[in-house]
């Protein structure tokens, strides 16, 4: 299994809709979780973390934990074309103590 | 523009070639990190340094030698690397060992062509 787990789609939503990324883990002592954003050629940017289960919101983004299920979301209200790239989720902590990556999911937004 | 530097953006090198990657942070962050990153993978971590103290991938191959000269400075020295090394190599650096929930901030990477 797979410490980190997303779809790697993608996933094509309309300009302006809601986009819905998931990601699950596996080690339960894992304690940080990221959503990094990264366009083709480039490095990751960070662009939200969560410690705490619940929702946390900046901006267009929401960050859901839930670890009693050990499932992360991203959501992305009013999507831009410019939003279109891989978001890689990433969780922290646990066994190795390391930022571990999921496979990233592809994001397509259509004008 | 990112805190973490690393040169050159670009790099191609032949396979009996001895290169440096280099890495600078100046956000008093005590942890660095290498990782790297093959096209529609997700990075993978190579080494961390924290507190100028190396923690090894052991799967990573010894023509990969890291170096920590001080706590602002990382770099990765290549020799006698394969075709199958080229690959976005990213720097990264974070607050403490832990992250802290911090997260990690990333270089622009070094993008490596092996020929």
């Amino acid at each position: 299994q797979k410490e980190v787990e997303q779809n790697s789609g993608p996933l094509s939503v309309p300009e302006g809709a809601i986009a819905s990324l998931n990601c699950t883990y596996s080690d339960r002592g894992s304690q940080s979780f990221f959503w990094y954003r990264q366009y083709s050629g480039k490095s990751p940017e960070l662009i939200m973390s969560i410690y705490s289960n619940g929702d946390k919101e900046d901006g267009r983004f929401t960050a859901q934990l839930n670890k009693a299920s050990q499932y992360v979301s991203l959501l992305i209200r009013d999507s831009q074309p410019s939003d279109s790239a891989t978001y890689l989720c990433a969780a922290l902590g646990g066994a190795t103590n390391k930022l571990i990556f999921g496979t990233g999911t592809l994001l397509a937004v259509q004008p | 523009d990112t805190e973490v530097t690393q040169t050159p953006k670009h790099l191609v090198m032949g396979m009996t070639n001895k290169k440096s990657l280099k890495c600078e942070q100046h956000m008093g962050h005590r942890a660095m990190y290498w990782y790297k990153q093959k096209a529609k993978k997700p990075p993978e971590l190579m080494f961390v340094y924290s507190y100028e103290k190396l923690s090894i991938n052991e799967s990573v191959p010894s023509r990969f030698s890291p170096e920590c000269p001080n706590s602002s400075l990382l770099n990765l020295h290549l020799h006698a690397l394969q075709p199958e090394d080229s690959a976005l190599y990213l720097c990264a650096s974070s607050q403490d060992r832990a992250g802290a929930g911090y997260g990690y901030t990333f270089g622009s990477g070094t993008r490596l062509t092996v020929v």
